[in-house]
């Protein structure tokens, strides 16, 4: 079983939808918890934090249940410029190194 | 620009050959990750830097791997003896000490082809 786990998509979505990117993890000693956004050929960028009471950054809202050990991000009013790989990563460790999922694909279209 | 750069940023090599990555942090940053990812997947861990100090390796890393981060500045990323499974993107990130997260920023990435 891979650590982090996502659904590989894709998910194709018409401008302005809401849509839903879920995530579970299997080391319940796990502290620290991301979204990260990766454009094709590019290095992932940094989303948004995620944190237990929950997160919103604009039109990105973010959860984390730690007893279900499960992360969620919320795209609202998608745009055609949030087209990428949305990576769910979590961090373990001492030096907290980052576990990635394989990404979710999202494909906003007109 | 402040943030982290990789160079170079594509590398064609025979099988066998050695090869050697560069990577610069952001500046106040004192730690440093490696990690390689290939296609459909995301990234994985190969070892992590806390100023000069390698503290942590990946199994991943094998022996024809090695890095290095001498005056905690840059660090290289060397893969000795390249086999055609080594092709991948390397990917360094750095993250400051003192934040309640350690979010890392990542560079642009080593792409390395095989052949």
């Amino acid at each position: 079983r891979k650590e982090v786990e996502q659904d590989p998509g894709p998910f194709n979505v018409p401008e302005g939808a809401t849509v839903a990117f879920n995530c579970t993890y299997s080391n319940s000693a796990s502290q620290s918890f991301f979204w990260y956004r990766q454009d094709c050929r590019k290095e992932p960028k940094l989303l948004m934090s995620v944190y237990s009471s929950g997160n919103e950054d604009g039109r990105f809202t973010a959860q984390l249940n730690r007893a279900s050990q499960y992360i969620s991000l919320l795209i609202r009013d998608s745009k055609l410029s949030d087209s990428a790989t949305y990576l769910c990563v979590v961090g373990s460790g001492g030096y907290n190194k980052l576990i990635f999922g394989a990404g979710t694909r999202l494909a906003v279209h007109p | 620009d402040t943030g982290v750069s990789q160079d170079p940023r594509h590398k064609i090599t025979k099988r066998g050959q050695n090869v050697t990555f560069r990577c610069d942090p952001i500046s106040e940053h004192n730690r440093l990750y490696w990690y390689r990812q290939t296609l459909g997947q995301g990234p994985e861990f190969l070892t992590y830097f806390q100023n000069e100090a390698q503290l942590e390796k990946s199994r991943l890393l094998s022996d024809r791997f090695s890095a290095e981060r001498p005056k905690g500045s840059f660090s290289t990323l060397e893969i000795q003896r390249t086999e055609q499974g080594d092709s991948a993107m390397y990917l360094c990130a750095s993250s400051r000490p003192g934040t309640k997260t350690y979010e890392q920023y990542f560079g642009p990435g080593t792409r390395l082809t095989v052949t």
